[in-house]
């Protein structure tokens, strides 16, 4: 099926400085959703964005929603080692009914070395 | 409360074994999604529930049965599964309706290994 294309697919960086990811699609979107997997684990939502360019922060987190509906980006500011893992935006379409179908960027690694 | 709930969290079976994954919410959401995820994959969709009724099936293979007895649970069957059926099977849920309802949850996962 459709997926998003997520960039970069994995990083190594070093303890305490920032880090930048974003997807992009053919497609416009309603929502975008950003989750952390560890491994083993199911995903964990970390910020939901639902305006053209809402900018919305959690934490050392931060994400927004591009102004053409077609992007978004995730910064975290001063990594840490528990940053480690797999980030996954999504996008979802504008529904007034329940159940709708996410579509999923392909996954960025991250990798933080002390 | 974000939390959907999932048991097990392991399982093994072999090929010939019947087994059922249980998925559970409290959130009043009245969407439910059965994922598989296969290793540094994302999430593939496999059912979607919506009212307590199957809204989509992405051509899984009937060993895969999805239930939804009530808006709380979500069951997920199996029956003669193969060894590439190794997966972490995830559910999720959504509150539905309008704006902020496409936002999807997600359980811990099973960890299933088919032998």
């Amino acid at each position: 099926g459709q997926q998003l294309n997520q960039s970069p697919q994995s990083m190594f960086i070093q303890e305490g400085e920032d880090v930048s990811m974003n997807c992009t699609s053919s497609s416009i979107f309603n929502t975008w959703l950003w989750y952390k997997q560890d491994p083993g684990e199911g995903p964990v939502l970390l910020i939901a964005l639902y305006k053209a360019g809402e900018l919305t922060s959690n934490g050392r987190l931060t994400a927004q929603f591009g102004i053409t509906r077609k992007d978004s980006f995730l910064n975290i500011s001063a990594s840490i080692p528990s940053d480690v893992g797999i980030y996954f935006c999504a996008g979802a379409p504008s529904n007034n009914n329940a159940g709708n179908m996410l579509t999923f960027g392909g996954g960025t690694r991250l990798m933080v070395k002390p | 409360d974000t939390e959907v709930t999932q048991t097990p969290k392991h399982l093994v079976m072999g090929m010939t074994n019947k087994k059922s994954l249980k998925c559970e919410q409290h959130m009043g959401h009245r969407a439910m999604y059965w994922y598989k995820q296969k290793a540094k994959k994302p999430p593939e969709l496999m059912f979607v529930y919506s009212y307590e009724k199957l809204s989509i099936n992405e051509s899984v293979p009937s060993r895969f049965s999805p239930e939804c007895p009530n808006s709380s649970l979500l069951n997920l069957h199996l029956h003669a599964l193969q060894p590439e059926d190794s997966a972490l099977y995830l559910c999720a849920s959504s509150q539905g309706g309008w704006n902020r309802g496409e936002t999807q949850y997600f359980g811990p996962g099973t960890r299933l290994l088919v032998l």
